[in-house]
């Protein structure tokens, strides 16, 4: 089975501040990965994700993430943070399940922007 | 329109309450899925639905019943709750269930079980 392990529960930084929030995933041979954010009592929201193809994805909100397959991780970075990007940031792959296709998280990245 | 829509937003019960969460889109995706959410934790899958038939369930208890209508709307009813079910409920939906191509979420119903 699939898996994504998230490095840090939680990253505190300041405004302005470049961030990365670190992802890597179990070895697989097709791999589909995302990156989601989770505003307080809200939904998700997608912010990228890699398919297949350029190995630096860039998303929405400034952030990017580069594929690495000899690492096998997924790592988030943004130059520079602001307030309202305080959240919860969910890395997941897609698995194959009985001709199925489903999302599976990891633990979640609380990120923490101060003043 | 690009949304999925939850209601209610928010739900108490009682652990003899029957209640039904409703979840609607009209973005023409024919897979639904209902995950489950609890505090400072990833949300887990409890159901798929693909064409408008249950495709996956991950082992949810009986208590928990999936129904799709049709292909815009997606239903959880909800019946002898635990407290321990009271949770962050969510819906996605996608273009189909065979795609690579990510989810798109609604905002959730917060339950609560007393």
């Amino acid at each position: 089975a699939q898996s994504v392990t998230q490095l840090d529960s939680q990253v505190p930084v300041f405004e302005e501040a470049p961030v990365e929030l670190r992802c890597n995933y179990s070895s697989s041979v097709s791999v589909y990965l995302f990156w989601y954010v989770q505003y307080p009592n809200q939904g998700l929201q997608l912010l990228l994700k890699y398919l297949s193809g350029s190995t630096l994805v860039k998303g929405i909100n400034g952030f990017e993430a580069e594929f690495n397959k000899s690492q096998t991780s997924f790592h988030l970075r943004k130059p520079s943070v602001h307030i309202s990007d305080t959240a919860e940031y969910f890395c997941a792959v897609s698995e194959a399940s009985g001709g199925y296709n489903k999302l599976i998280f990891g633990a979640g990245t609380r990120l923490a922007v101060h003043p | 329109d690009t949304e999925v829509t939850q209601t209610p937003k928010h739900l108490v019960m009682g652990m003899t309450n029957k209640k039904s969460l409703k979840c609607e889109q009209h973005m023409g995706h024919r897979a639904m899925y209902w995950y489950k959410q609890k505090a400072k934790k990833p949300p887990e899958l409890m159901f798929v639905y693909s064409y408008e038939k249950l495709s996956i369930n991950e082992s949810v208890p009986s208590r928990f019943s999936p129904e799709c209508p049709n292909s815009s709307l997606l239903n959880l009813h909800l019946h002898a709750l635990q407290p321990e079910d009271s949770a962050l409920y969510l819906c996605a939906s996608s273009l189909t269930a065979h795609e690579y191509g990510g989810y798109t979420f609604g905002s959730g119903t917060r339950l609560t079980v007393v």
